[in-house]
């Protein structure tokens, strides 16, 4: 059963650095293909796609937050981190992390519960 | 990027009939790789279909999907209670992978 889970700050400061832990469990990292992607999504607003790092290490980001945005893995200890530097009001957002199984096909089916991280002085 | 937009922003419904929710994208979508997420307030969004028509594990049959290019449909044949949320398409055959902006069903 794979299974996702969100963690870090619920309020951080402007101007500030965002870190959030996804911590996995019924998959491996290390599988050929496997991908781990982050999704926000602003209160009452859409998805948008963040960023997904790959079994390889490869990544990709969206040009909205490429210059601001990490992504790492650490395969040993099933988790995936996401750093967001130079925080404003607009990341406000619910933060979720998701699982693709395929490369080739980045759809996410399963899917953290999300946690709202909220950016304000 | 590919932008995505879906109609309607709101369909009204009541259950037992028929949905139609549609995805346009600005260019052609290579290989339909189309997804379509089901969210419920409070709630992760749920995969439902995946490559345009290719039902996720676990979805009921009620929930299809349809299209080719730009232009791509989910249709859900006889509305469910559970099935009134916000519906979201998302292309992933162009980088940067990119959201609809979501279509309400409400119950009528």
């Amino acid at each position: 059963q794979i299974t996702l889970k969100e963690s870090g700050p619920t309020l951080v400061k402007p101007t500030q650095t965002l870190t959030l832990t996804c911590t996995f469990s019924g998959f491996s990292l290390s599988e050929s293909g496997v991908g781990v992607g982050w999704v926000r999504q602003p209160p009452g607003k859409a998805l948008e796609w963040l960023g997904l790092i790959y079994w390889n290490d490869d990544k990709r980001h969206s040009p909205s937050v490429h210059t601001r945005l990490t992504i790492t893995k650490d395969s040993s200890k099933n988790q995936v981190v996401l750093t967001l530097t130079n925080v404003d009001p607009a990341d406000t957002a619910t933060y979720y992390c998701a699982h693709s199984g395929d490369w080739f096909s980045n759809h996410f089916d399963y899917w953290g519960p999300g946690t709202l991280v909220t950016v304000s002085s | 990027e590919i932008v995505l937009t879906q109609s309607p922003g709101t369909l009204s419904l009541s259950p037992g009939e028929r949905a139609t929710l549609s995805c346009r994208a600005s260019q052609t979508v290579t290989v339909n790789y189309v997804a379509w997420y089901q969210q419920k307030s409070g709630q992760a969004p749920r995969l439902l279909i995946h490559g345009a028509s290719s039902r996720a594990t676990g979805i009921s049959d009620r929930f299809s999907g349809s299209g080719s290019g730009t232009d791509f449909t989910l249709t859900i044949s006889r509305l469910e209670p559970e099935d009134f949320a916000v519906y979201y398409c998302q292309q992933y055959g162009d980088s940067p992978i990119t959201f609809g902006q979501g279509t309400r069903l409400e119950i009528k």
